[in-house]
């Protein structure tokens, strides 16, 4: 089955500054990547996806980038805001629909 | 945030108790799921189903049960078999068999055992 690692597990960054997410999956067969973001007590909401035919997906503040040949998939937050402190999972498909999401990223933004 | 919605937010479960969470959508999703999620960990698939009157087990099944008798409806019962259900439970739908389809999130069931 398909194995996605997540790093790093807690992020701090000041209000302005960039955030980067990393994951990397194990099945060369995903093709479908989506990221959530989570705020306490509150459902996993999609902020952005990427598919395998493309590398790189900008919306606003936020982008995907997409490295196939060496598994990995990446977020970045730019001039980050008080709001987007919240908990970020990263997922990757396998087999039928599935997807297997990472251990989550715990992001405080400090003002 | 509409079209899935789950019941109850809260639910309280004494040893050896088999108690059932509910998740409706109305979204006219073939694909529901069940996740489960732990403090500090990602979530974890327990069931899922790809289309009425059927259903897969995934990760974490031992001690759930699920049906799928109506295409709106993807009901998960813990069992008393299953030894440590406080969690947090997710249900979540897409719309089809396709591997990247985006799934929508219900808002959760909260589970603790007494």
């Amino acid at each position: 089955g398909e194995n996605v690692e997540q790093h790093p597990s807690t992020l701090s960054v000041q209000e302005g500054d960039s955030a980067v997410i990393k994951c990397t999956y194990s099945d060369s067969a995903s093709n479908y990547f989506p990221w959530y973001k989570q705020e306490l007590g509150k459902r996993p909401q999609l902020i952005i996806d990427i598919r395998s035919n493309v590398g790189e997906k900008k919306d606003q503040r936020i982008a995907v980038t997409l490295n196939k040949t060496a598994k990995h998939f990446s977020l970045h937050i730019t001039e980050t805001q008080p709001e987007d402190s919240a908990v970020y999972f990263c997922a990757a498909s396998y087999s039928w629909g599935k997807l297997q999401f990472g251990a989550g990223t715990q992001v405080v933004v400090t003002p | 945030d509409g079209g899935i919605t789950q019941s109850p937010k809260y639910l309280f479960r004494k040893e050896g108790q088999n108690v059932t969470l509910s998740c409706e959508q109305n979204l006219n999703h073939d694909a529901m799921y069940w996740y489960r999620q732990d403090p500090g960990q990602g979530l974890r698939l327990i069931y899922y189903s790809q289309i009425v009157n059927d259903f897969q087990k995934g990760d974490i099944a031992e001690g759930y049960s699920v049906s799928r008798e109506k295409k709106e409806s993807f009901p998960l019962t813990v069992t008393s078999a299953q030894k440590n259900p406080t969690a947090f439970y997710l249900c979540a739908s897409s719309s089809g068999t396709s591997g990247s389809n985006e799934q929508f999130f219900g808002p959760g069931t909260r589970l603790t055992v007494l």
